[in-house]
């Protein structure tokens, strides 16, 4: 069965270094997001990615962060400078049309 | 604003027992429902997905219901087993956008 992959699994970085969380979704999928659910709370919009574009983020989604399809299957998000907050799991998920959504196994993030 | 409530936040079953999950959503348009079943640390796993014509779908011992008109879903859980303890969360779809609840914590004891 077609699944959505994360890599890595874990990071941990430092407080003001740049991360890259790579996705790698379903490849006839044509909708891409990210969420992200900081531990013991609910999952959370990041944005959403169609087209070669961003067609909706959320206000969680500042200028510290973006996103690329660089080569037409990875799907990446980046933090330029993070933050303790931005501790949190990250799941890509990816979706064909207006079908379900296909989750990955998520990336977690621990910025110390 | 597109929300989805669910309720209870929590709940504590014995294994074998049944429970029923609730979904209220606001969220408009309306294009699917999806129950998703989060281990700790995982990703979310669809159970099932429902669109506006639909009222039931069955997935095992999972049963989705959707009442379009008062905009409600439940999820109901038959005979529960240890592997059941997780999260549930309800997903409302209007078009591309996904709106998540906050999902209900199921602990099933033995």
């Amino acid at each position: 069965e077609p699944e959505v992959t994360q890599t890595p699994s874990h990071q941990v970085t430092q407080m003001g270094q740049e991360v890259i969380l790579r996705c790698v979704p379903i490849s006839n999928h044509l909708y891409f997001y990210w969420y992200r659910q900081i531990l013991g709370q609910k999952v959370e919009f990041l944005v959403s990615f169609y087209n070669n574009e961003i067609s909706e983020k959320s206000e969680i989604f500042d200028d510290q962060f973006s996103v690329e399809r660089p080569d037409g299957s990875n799907f990446t998000l980046k933090i330029r400078s993070t933050k303790l907050e931005d501790s949190a799991m990250y799941f890509c998920a990816s979706r064909q049309g207006i079908t379900e959504a296909f989750f990955g196994q998520g990336t977690r993030l621990t910025v110390v | 604003k597109n929300q989805v409530e669910q309720s209870p936040q929590s709940l504590i079953i014995l294994e074998g027992k049944n429970c029923t999950l609730q979904c209220n959503y606001t969220v408009s348009p309306f294009s699917n429902l999806r129950w998703y079943k989060q281990d700790t640390g995982r990703g979310p796993v669809s159970l099932t997905i429902m669109t506006f014509s639909e009222n039931t779908k069955s997935n095992g011992r999972y049963t989705a219901t959707l009442d379009a008109d008062t905009k409600q879903s439940s999820l109901h859980i038959t005979a529960s087993q240890l592997s059941d303890s997780a999260s549930y969360i309800c997903v409302v779809s209007n078009d591309y956008k996904l709106s998540f609840g906050a999902g209900t914590t199921v602990t099933v004891r033995a």
